[in-house]
């Protein structure tokens, strides 16, 4: 099993509202990832979780605000966006295997900020 | 540093033709190269990957890339396309086999709108 689920699919928010994508994998994966796609471009890294640990932040603004309860969560909670964060995020999960370390893919959060 | 070259960002073929995405890497040490795939409205899903054993890969879905060192090259094709292949297509290659990597990033290609004319 390769599944990582994300919730919700669909998100609308305004400028002052706060919400938060959810992302959770079960298979024993040690490291995950948020990556924010825009129409038509490739997904661009966002934040790296290994171990439980922030491990990379790609100069995200502070209203983005990663958050790995466990092993198996990751959320990202987010505050006073702005209407071009709209676009899909998703979430990725690897297992840290010193062989392949193939990353796998959630269906993403459609996000839209009015 | 690693780099990821799609030519063409969009490729057309009749149903039935053969299918080829073209990718070119650049990797100060030895790659791990995949192919992603991405309907409307989805998320990647992986296609096949290549981490040094076998040159020439097998995918799903009746995909398959080889990889050509000398060429620096990973190129994906099927031999026959299908209306369902329709869809985006990523190339992408990992520091994930670099000494000094802990993190395993991925580098993307700008992508490949592949489009299956009836």
């Amino acid at each position: 099993d390769t599944e990582v689920t994300q919730t919700p699919k669909h998100l609308v928010m305004g400028m002052t509202n706060k919400k938060s994508l959810k992302c959770e994998q079960h298979m024993g994966h040690r490291a995950m990832y948020w990556y924010k796609q825009k129409a038509k471009k490739p997904p661009e890294l966002m934040f790296v979780y290994s171990y439980e640990k922030l491990s990379i932040n790609e100069s995200v603004p502070s209203r983005f605000s990663p958050e790995c309860p466990n092993s198996s969560l990751l959320n990202l909670h987010l505050h006073a966006l702005q209407p071009e964060d709209s676009a899909l995020y998703l979430c990725a999960s690897s297992p840290r295997d010193r062989d392949t370390d193939t990353q796998y893919f959630g269906p993403g959060t459609r996000l839209t900020v009015l | 540093a690693q780099s990821v070259t799609q030519l063409g960002s969009h490729v057309s073929v009749s149903e039935g033709a053969l299918v080829l995405l073209r990718c070119n890497y650049s990797s100060s040490v030895p790659p791990y190269l995949f192919w992603y795939v991405q309907y409307p409205n989805q998320g990647l899903q992986l296609l096949l990957k290549y981490t040094s054993a076998a040159t020439l890969v097998k995918g799903i879905n009746g995909f398959e890339a080889e990889f050509k060192k000398s060429e620096t090259s990973f190129h994906l094709t099927k031999p026959s396309a299908h209306m369902s292949d329709a869809a985006e297509y990523f190339c992408a290659v990992s520091d994930g086999s670099d000494r000094g990597s802990t993190l395993g990033r991925l580098y993307f290609g700008r992508g490949t709108q592949l489009t299956v004319w009836p």
